[in-house]
């Protein structure tokens, strides 16, 4: 169990258009969702905190304008990058916590990622 | 503040040689352990997990963790390595939605 979906895994746009990425959670509800950005050869940078029928919380430095959360049910989140440019190409991951109580809901469960590559 | 130090930027071993990924963080309470695996253009899977109890924790593929509070480390260990174990390792530590993921380790198998 415990099976997140992300779609597109590689996607390849021109500079200026959108993308949309999906983070589907395929075996349970996830109340909570995270959106991840990685650098080459880096670790994760966390950009933003998604809730279910919430608005998203962006850490510092990430532009809510740009990098659009939506969270519409307990098993999808969606991150569209707005007017992409070639400086946003990069491998973005999300993640997802089960809902409901106990030790459980610590532990966050990953898709395997969208490589964004902006011509 | 909260942070999760890998020493180890990469590491080389023989298939079948002894392995140990070590791992510090720094936290304001004791937080819930993680280790996470990733290969090459894939996301995470999660390899074991510490919350409390036994500070020698099991995981999948043949992996062990030893949580010791004293020297605030949660360091990965597995008695014989095999070549599809080549990979990034991710330590990654909190609580709730506060997780802070260490640089990570490179993990690489020689024949």
């Amino acid at each position: 169990g415990a099976v997140v979906s992300q779609h597109p895994s590689w996607v390849i746009c021109k500079s200026g258009t959108s993308v949309k990425i999906e983070c589907r959670s395929l075996d349970f509800q996830a109340t909570t969702m995270f959106w991840y950005r990685q650098f080459p050869k880096q670790s994760l940078m966390l950009m933003a905190t998604s809730n279910e029928g919430s608005k998203a919380t962006y850490e510092q430095g990430v532009e809510k304008d740009k990098f659009l959360i939506n969270h519409a049910s307990l098993t999808l989140s969606t991150l569209t990058v707005t007017s992409a440019h070639p400086e946003d190409s990069s491998f973005y991951i999300c993640s997802a916590r089960r809902t409901g109580s106990g030790l459980a809901k610590n532990i966050q469960y990953f898709g395997a990622g969208t490589r964004l590559s902006v011509l | 503040a909260q942070s999760v130090t890998q020493p180890d930027i990469h590491i080389t071993v023989s298939e079948g040689a002894s392995l140990e990924l070590r791992c510090n963080y720094s936290y304001g309470a004791t937080p819930y352990l993680f280790w996470y695996v990733q290969s090459p253009g894939q996301g995470l899977q999660l390899l074991l997990k510490y919350f409390s109890g036994d500070t020698l924790v099991q995981g999948i593929k043949g992996f062990e963790a030893e949580f010791k509070r004293s020297q605030s480390s949660f360091n990965l260990r597995k008695p014989s390595v095999h070549w599809s174990d080549a990979a990034e390792y991710f330590c990654a530590v909190g609580v709730s939605n506060d997780m802070r993921f260490g640089a990570g380790t490179r993990l690489t198998v020689k024949p």
